[in-house]
């Protein structure tokens, strides 16, 4: 039972490159959050899905753009990367956007050099 | 934004001693909940609160959702070398959704 799956694990990208970070939920969870993590600063929402068709902003969306491919998938793009974008982001899903019980994936580290 | 305050920020305790750590806002949340979050993971749902005034157990765990729904507290009794990692707070606001808005993190250290 994977839980949440995210890819890369890693990735280290120059100013100005794009790049799709995936994610995956085998829960049958109806949504889906993107958020980042900084040193210090706990976990801030960038995006959320409350359901397959809807992606609302979050705290700090600015730089980043989402897609809810279907039920199980919520990829966060990178158009053009910034060195303010390197962080740890986190994927999580929960049964429905009142149920806050999210579940996390295992992170995907990006350095923007 | 909103913002819930975590303290301690870090905690360096010995094998067996009993941990307290809180979160407080000056805004009124709907739920509460305690994650803990170990290196290179990402954060694990330990306790979930939803009513005010509620305490609610895990093991060796105990967490309170507070009477005002401004704050929350997690204790751990004797602790062990396997409790070390970050412990977060998260809230969800009355009136919204989707939004749960984490505190900055307890670190705690066990010396065996």
């Amino acid at each position: 039972n994977a839980g949440v799956t995210q890819t890369p694990k890693f990735q280290v990208l120059k100013t100005g490159q794009s790049m799709t970070l995936q994610c995956a939920q085998d829960m049958n969870h109806n949504s889906m959050y993107w958020y980042r993590q900084d040193p210090g600063m706990g976990l801030r929402l960038i995006y959320y899905s409350a359901s397959e068709g809807t992606t609302d902003k979050g705290e700090v969306p600015n730089g980043y753009n989402v897609s809810r491919l279907n039920k199980r998938e919520f990829s966060l793009r990178l158009e053009s990367a910034a060195p303010s974008q390197t962080s740890v982001y986190f994927c999580a899903s929960s049964g429905h956007i009142m149920n806050t019980e999210a579940f996390f994936g295992q992170g995907t580290r990006l350095t923007v050099v | 934004g909103q913002q819930l305050n975590q303290s301690p920020q870090s905690m360096f305790i010995q094998e067996g001693e009993d941990v307290s750590m809180n979160c407080t806002s000056s805004s009124i949340f709907n739920t509460w909940l305690w994650y803990k979050q170990e290196p290179g993971e990402g954060p694990v749902l330990l306790i979930a609160l939803y009513k005010a005034g509620e305490l609610t157990s895990n093991g060796r765990l105990t967490a309170q959702f507070g009477i005002t729904r401004k704050d929350s507290f997690l204790n751990i009794s004797a602790s062990i070398p396997s409790d070390v990692g970050i412990y977060f707070c998260a809230g969800q606001l009355r009136g919204s959704q989707g939004n749960l808005i984490f505190g900055k993190g307890t670190k705690l250290s066990v010396k065996p």
